[in-house]
């Protein structure tokens, strides 16, 4: 079935700096794939997605790149501020049949040192 | 708040008893989905309904869970005989027609 690998599972980063996180997804018929940031105890918001038909988009300090071939896409989060601390998690949605089923890697804890 | 929420936030039980818990989707979104989330992990998928009816299973879904959603509109899931192996933060969240995914708050579950 398909499978979301997610790397690191933490990022220690200072105000400022960029952060990359990196995911692999297995079935190449996956075609959309959102990113959603989870504070301690709160739901996952979404906070940027993209769909196989692009290779990039951005959304003020946050961008999302699709790597189709390598079946890769990663987060970029650029200035990064304390109030981007956070565990993040990147999903595929696995299409066929009647759902639109997530698959979420393992998250990444990131950690902006002020 | 026009989100999706649910009820209750926190759950504690004894090993053995049942537990229900509600989800209220975003109005108008016909597409209801159930995941767990245990600490350290992302979401795993449960189930999927689309209006009323419930279109997928995972095989996490044992036959002790249930999920209904008998109007369209809100959904339950039931666990039965709950054993300290579902102690986690069960997870809904709505969409319309398109892919993008809404989560609630989630109910945490512990059970001792």
């Amino acid at each position: 079935g398909e499978n979301v690998e997610q790397h690191p599972s933490t990022l220690s980063v200072q105000e400022g700096d960029s952060a990359v996180i990196k995911c692999t997804y297995s079935d190449s018929a996956s075609n959309y794939f959102p990113w959603y940031k989870q504070e301690l105890g709160k739901r996952p918001q979404l906070i940027i997605d993209i769909r196989s038909n692009v290779g990039e988009k951005k959304d003020q300090r946050i961008a999302v790149t699709l790597n189709k071939t390598a079946k890769h896409f990663s987060l970029h989060i650029t200035e990064t501020q304390p109030e981007d601390s956070a565990v993040y998690f990147c999903a595929a949605l696995l299409p066929g049949g009647a759902t639109n089923k997530l698959i979420f890697g393992t998250g990444t804890l990131l950690a902006v040192q002020p | 708040d026009t989100g999706v929420s649910q009820n209750p936030r926190h759950k504690i039980t004894k090993r053995g008893q049942n537990v229900t818990f509600r989800c209220d989707p975003i109005s108008e979104h016909n597409r209801l989905y159930w995941y767990r989330q245990t600490l350290g992990q992302g979401p795993e998928f449960l189930t999927y309904f689309q209006n009323e009816a419930q279109l997928e299973k995972s095989r996490l879904l044992s036959d002790r869970f249930s999920a209904e959603r008998p109007k369209g509109s809100f959904s339950t899931l039931e666990i039965q005989r709950t054993e300290q192996g579902d102690s986690a933060m069960y997870l809904c969240a709505s969409s319309s027609s398109g892919d993008t995914q809404y989560f609630g708050p989630g109910t945490r579950l512990t059970v001792l």
